[in-house]
C-alpha cells in the first residue's frame, strides 16, 4: 500500500529540548511539504522541499529545520528556539510542486 | 497576498439536509482550487481540484463548482458520515505552494 507515515502519533517534549519528526512516503513523489495546524487557525506552512537536497522556507520556518537527504524522507525538527511549538504537525507529498497534495496521518507535540 | 476566507465556520445540518459551503479567494492568478476533507485528529483527505470557472466535480454526495471569486461545496442529502471539517486551499500560477482557509466545520445530526 502506498501512503505517508509519520510517527510518532503523539510526542511530548520538555522545554528546551529539540525533537525530531517523521514523515515517510513509498509514492515516488519529488515534492514534500510541512504544515503546522492550530485550533481555529488553517494549515500554515513551514518547509517544502521540490527535490532532493533542496528546501525552502515557508511561512513560518522559524525555529524549525529540516533536511531531505533521501526522496522518500523529510523530517523536520523543532528546535528551543520555536517559542509556542505544542501544535498539530501534518506532512504532506505531491507528484510534482503543482499537483494536488496528499496527507499523513498527523504527529501531535505537546511541550510539558 | 493570497487570501481564503471559508463561510460558514461551522454548519449543523439534519440528515438529508442539503446544504452548501463557501470558500472565497483572492489570488494573483489562480492555477487551482482544492478542497479536502478533514476528520478529528487526523490528516486532511484530498477530495477534488478545480482549475477554471465553471469547472465542476462529483464524488457521491458532494459536488465543488468554482467561479472567478469562489467555490462552493455542495452537499446532497448529507448523512451523518459527513460530518468532518472540510477545507479549501487555492494556488496561485506559478507557485508551488497552498495557501489554505479556516475551514468549514459540518455535523450532520441524525
Amino acid at each position: 500500500d502506498g501512503g505517508i507515515t509519520q510517527s510518532p502519533k503523539y510526542l511530548f517534549r520538555k522545554e528546551g529540548q529539540n525533537v525530531t519528526l517523521s514523515c515517510e512516503q513509498n509514492l515516488n513523489h519529488d515534492a514534500m511539504y510541512w504544515y503546522r495546524q492550530d485550533p481555529g487557525q488553517g494549515l500554515r506552512l513551514i518547509y517544502y522541499s521540490q527535490i532532493v537536497n533542496d528546501f525552502q522556507k515557508g511561512d513560518i520556518a522559524e525555529g524549525y529545520s529540516v533536511s531531505r537527504e533521501k526522496k522518500e524522507s523529510f523530517p523536520l525538527t523543532v528546535t528551543s528556539a520555536q517559542k509556542n511549538p505544542t501544535a498539530f504537525y501534518l506532512c504532506a507529498s505531491s507528484i510534482g510542486a503543482r499537483n494536488e497534495q496528499f496527507f499523513g496521518p498527523g504527529t501531535r507535540l505537546t511541550v510539558l | 497576498e493570497d487570501q481564503v476566507t471559508q463561510s460558514p465556520e461551522a454548519l449543523r445540518l439534519q440528515e438529508g439536509e442539503s446544504s452548501s459551503l463557501n470558500c472565497s479567494y483572492t489570488v494573483s492568478g489562480l492555477r487551482g482550487l482544492f478542497w479536502y476533507r478533514q476528520d478529528p485528529g487526523k490528516g486532511p483527505e484530498f477530495l477534488f481540484t478545480l482549475y477554471s470557472a465553471g469547472e465542476e466535480k462529483e464524488k457521491e454526495r458532494l459536488k465543488a463548482t468554482l467561479t472567478k471569486k469562489e467555490s462552493f461545496l455542495h452537499i446532497t442529502a448529507p448523512k451523518p458520515e459527513d460530518s468532518a471539517t472540510y477545507l479549501c486551499a487555492v494556488q496561485a500560477r506559478g507557485y508551488s505552494t497552498l495557501t489554505f482557509g479556516k475551514g468549514t466545520m459540518l455535523l450532520v445530526s441524525p
